[in-house]
């Protein structure tokens, strides 16, 4: 069974500290671990894919690493628009997504 | 493209009534998908579609849950009769099944209270 443990569950950040979420996964051949992004009262909202260990994808401020039993969300120099719940999920040998329990990132001005 | 469709937004309902949830997945869009999110359990994976045929029901928590998907464009999910422990947001998502960087891409939900 595909397991997805996030940490931790809530950050609290200063405008432009940067910090980094966890992702640790147990997975019967992984074919993607994807990060996504979730506002109050919306649905999640699709950020990186990774397939391989040492894969690294770039967006804005928001930087996603992979290894063999983790992945990394590194948020550098966030702003309070980066408030939401990043939730990290994997495919292994079935269709769907497993995902984690989230981390709720508030960054204040 | 208007992404996925779900209505209603919210809906709430007393014990047990049938409630009926509805999904619009995007055009052209293969697989689609139903998950439910509580605080507790996050979000799980109900059952999902390929080219309307039901592939994997598993996540459905018990009889009382079901869901059909009639042609490429509409799905419903249905709870009958309807409990306290079914409140919860419920997701649809689709996707493009042969694509490499298949994504899921979610509707807003369906906010459930059943009292």
């Amino acid at each position: 069974e595909d397991q997805v443990t996030q940490s931790p569950e809530a950050l609290r950040l200063q405008e432009g500290e940067s910090s980094s979420l966890n992702c640790s996964y147990t997975v019967s051949g992984l074919r993607g671990l994807f990060w996504y992004r979730q506002d109050p009262g919306k649905g999640p909202e699709f950020l990186f894919t990774l397939y391989s260990a040492g894969e690294e994808k770039e967006k804005e401020r928001l930087k996603a690493t992979l290894t063999k039993k983790e992945s990394f969300l590194h948020i550098t120099a966030p702003k309070p628009e980066d408030s939401a719940t990043y939730l990290c999920a994997v495919r292994g040998s079935a269709r769907q997504l497993t995902f984690g329990s989230g981390t709720q990132l508030t960054v204040l001005p | 493209d208007a992404g996925v469709i779900q209505s209603p937004r919210h809906e709430v309902t007393e014990m047990g009534q049938e409630v009926t949830l509805r999904c619009k997945p995007i055009s052209g869009h293969d697989y689609l998908f139903w998950y439910r999110q509580t605080m507790m359990r996050g979000l799980e994976l109900l059952i999902y579609f390929n080219n309307n045929v039901p592939i994997d029901d598993s996540g459905m928590p018990e009889d009382r849950f079901s869901a059909k998907m009639p042609n490429a464009s509409f799905s419903t999910l249905k709870i009958q009769p309807s409990e306290p422990r079914d409140s919860a947001v419920y997701f649809c998502a689709s996707s493009l099944g042969h694509l490499l960087n298949e994504k899921l891409f979610f509707g807003s939900g369906t906010q459930l209270s059943v009292l």
